[in-house]
């Protein structure tokens, strides 16, 4: 079954901790990102990789850290930094020059 | 920031109609144009994409308009259905999307039974 899996579903964060969601793919996709979506807000990215070993920031890097060190995967640390993380956080994949982006389920982050 | 402005932001429509969306663009660079579907809870799905070098694209019951003058591209649903009911995306990039997507903020459409 191929395509792009984010977990956990819903992840819940205390003050001053870091978190971590997870993203892999199965696709052979170069390219990955991280878009953030709140409400009314529409999604906006906060960073994308074209290749293993290399990212960069998007719109709204402050606050967050990814690395990039197999082609499947690309995890998003939610740092302390982050003051107002709440919010529904999708990963998507494309092939290297290929417009299309899939995107995988997302990840609901809650601050307790 | 390079924006995409999406309206409106709420849309309701009877089943059969044909709802419209609209999106305006400032940044010239943008080459790439696709509208995503999201369904509550879901990650967004690619409906339909244009390039600037067609002023029409049609697949199924959608069709996405482009007037590259203008700066604007809309999104036409033919004979709606009740099922068609989420939240519709427009977004733009430059490089053939190799740098990440902007998108508009979204229009929560209903169609009515």
């Amino acid at each position: 079954d191929g395509g792009i899996t984010q977990s956990p579903k819903y992840l819940f964060r205390k003050e001053g901790q870091n978190v971590t969601l997870s993203c892999e793919q199965n696709l052979n996709h170069d390219a990955m990102y991280w878009y953030r979506q709140d409400p009314g807000q529409g999604l906006r990215l906060i960073y994308y990789s074209q290749i293993v070993n290399d990212f960069q920031k998007g719109d709204i890097a402050e606050g967050y850290s990814v690395s990039r060190e197999k082609k499947e995967s690309f995890p998003l640390t939610v740092t302390s930094a982050q003051k107002n993380p709440t919010a529904f956080y999708l990963c998507a994949s494309s092939r290297t020059n290929q417009e299309t982006q899939y995107f995988g389920p997302g990840t609901r982050l809650l601050v307790l | 920031q390079q924006q995409v402005k999406q309206s409106p932001q709420s849309l309701i429509v009877q089943k059969g109609g044909i709802p419209i969306i609209n999106c305006a663009y400032e940044n010239t660079a943008f080459d790439y144009f696709p509208w995503y579907q999201q369904f509550p809870g879901k990650g967004p799905a690619l409906l339909i994409a244009i390039r600037p070098d067609v002023s029409e694209k049609k697949e199924g019951r959608f069709t996405i308009s482009f007037n590259k003058s203008a700066k604007q591209f809309s999104l036409h649903i033919m004979d709606s259905q009740p099922g068609d009911s989420a939240t519709y995306f427009c977004a733009a990039s430059g490089m053939g999307g190799a740098d990440g997507l902007t998108f508009g903020k979204g229009t929560h459409l209903i169609i009515q039974p």
